[in-house]
């Protein structure tokens, strides 16, 4: 049974960096696009961007020029990073499996999901 | 972007009802469409997907249809364990995109 497993700092001052990591354990990363997307509190859900085994990426154009994910398949892992967050940025943020296609491009798996919050 | 709106944003239904959500996509994604459902302090659990097919392990009173830009998620019968916020999302385009939740209440 594939899970996922998340962690990162979930207290940031205004201005800094976002980091968080997100291990798969019990499958393979290959065959599936591997996201992040995030929920502020009380809010729906927004999408960050994705990334598959090789590496390619895809980023939601509202927060490209500040968001990189990047993946280690030596750890299972994918990780992103978000440059100069700001106090409207606090959030749950979750890693989740993508299907292909074929499948619905649905997400089916999502990790536990981590509070981070841009505060001063 | 697509944009994707639900109806309602709330309800409170009883046990045994028949409750529908409405999704409803800015332009045609043909059956791109899924839904999820949320419980407080939970990440989303994928419900349906390509608009009508069950995701395993989810109880079959659960059903989706539609096609294009008109989708519609039914509970068939709701029990207590169905209080939650339901969400829609396209998965036809980049970027992604979500519905802004419904939130169901058991009366």
């Amino acid at each position: 049974q594939v899970q996922l497993q998340q962690w990162g700092a979930g207290l940031l001052k205004p201005s800094e960096t976002l980091s968080l990591t997100c291990a798969v354990y019990g499958g393979s990363l290959s065959g599936y696009y591997w996201s992040w997307i995030r929920q502020p509190p009380g809010k729906g859900l927004e999408w960050i961007g994705e990334i598959n085994q090789r590496g390619s990426t895809n980023y939601n154009p509202s927060l490209k020029s500040r968001v990189t994910i990047s993946v280690d398949t030596s750890k299972n892992q994918v990780s992103l990073k978000l440059i100069s967050v700001t106090a409207a940025e606090t959030a749950v943020y979750y890693c989740a499996r993508g299907r292909g296609r074929q499948s619905g491009a649905a997400f089916d798996i999502w990790g536990q999901g981590t509070l981070v919050t841009s505060s001063s | 972007d697509i944009q994707m709106t639900q109806s309602p944003s709330s309800l409170s239904a009883s046990v045994g009802d028949r409750v529908t959500i409405t999704c409803r996509a800015s332009q045609s994604i043909t059956t791109f469409l899924n839904w999820y459902q949320q419980r407080p302090g939970k990440a989303p659990r994928l419900l349906i997907y390509a608009a009508s097919s069950l995701q395993s392990g989810v109880p079959s009173r659960f059903s989706g249809s539609g096609s294009g830009t008109h989708f519609t998620l039914t509970i068939s019968s709701l029990q207590p364990e169905d209080s939650a916020t339901y969400s829609c999302q396209q998965s036809d385009s980049s970027p992604r995109t979500f519905g802004q939740g419904t939130k169901l209440e058991i009366k």
